[in-house]
């Protein structure tokens, strides 16, 4: 069964509006968790990495002010898109990964959310 | 520099047959993780397999296969006896020890159609 939980799976909303997706770890505890978007029939696009208890680390060219990422708790980070516009439609999902996977960090699993469809009208 | 390439845009193959799947990594960091990940068109990113910089065996998962060749930077995904429900895009992901980024860096990626 998923490990990883993602809501809402689809969302239609107003430009100007705020959207909150969130993403939770389901049985276990995650102290990072990952934002990816994805463009129709292209690959994921790492956003932000999410740290419980701390800011969130973005990647280059991701505007803060416009995606802000909350993790407060050990099982919950949220991805909140602040005043969308169209251009901001697009497939957002979040991963986390489980630990215990291994010695090594390489091995570390990242398991994914279902991804939310966002469309802002 | 791509990270990770996927040359296959698209690839068909017929049911029961075998078929694989490229992937070619750029690092020099000595320890790091190659994943391969399903995503049918629900979206949801599935798991297949893991294969370890360090690890001496290809790794294999069932139906999966990874044909590892460290010398060439190449992680090819074989999927065996394809069946229609294989029918999704499939990823290609590398993560990089050394380099402290905990997050996946992934292909393109490549769309798999079995045909009955």
């Amino acid at each position: 069964g998923a490990v990883v939980s993602q809501h809402p799976s689809w969302v239609i909303c107003k430009s100007g509006t705020s959207v909150k997706i969130e993403c939770r770890s389901l049985d276990f505890q995650a102290t990072t968790m990952f934002w990816y978007r994805q463009f129709p029939k292209k690959s994921l696009m790492l956003m932000a990495t999410s740290n419980e208890g701390s800011k969130a680390t973005y990647e280059q060219g991701v505007e803060k002010d416009k995606f802000l990422i909350n993790h407060a708790s050990l099982t919950l980070s949220t991805l909140t898109v602040t005043s969308a516009h169209p251009e901001d439609s697009s497939f957002y999902i979040c991963s986390a990964t489980r630990p215990g996977q291994g010695a090594l960090q390489a091995k570390n699993i990242q398991y994914f959310g279902a991804g939310t469809r966002l469309s802002v009208l | 520099a791509q990270k990770i390439t996927q040359t296959q845009p698209g690839m068909f193959v017929q049911e029961k047959e075998a078929v694989t799947l490229d992937c070619t990594y750029d690092t020099s960091d000595p320890s790091y993780g190659l994943f391969w990940y399903k995503q049918p068109s629900s979206g949801e990113m599935i798991f297949l397999i893991y294969q370890g910089s360090y690890d001496q065996q290809n790794a294999t998962e069932g139906r999966y296969s990874l044909n590892f060749q460290k010398a060439r930077k190449s992680a090819n995904l074989v999927i065996s006896a394809s069946q229609l429900g294989d029918s999704a895009m499939y990823f290609c992901a590398m993560r990089e020890v050394d380099t402290g980024r905990r997050a996946l860096t992934f292909g393109s990626g490549t769309r798999l159609q079995v045909q009955p």
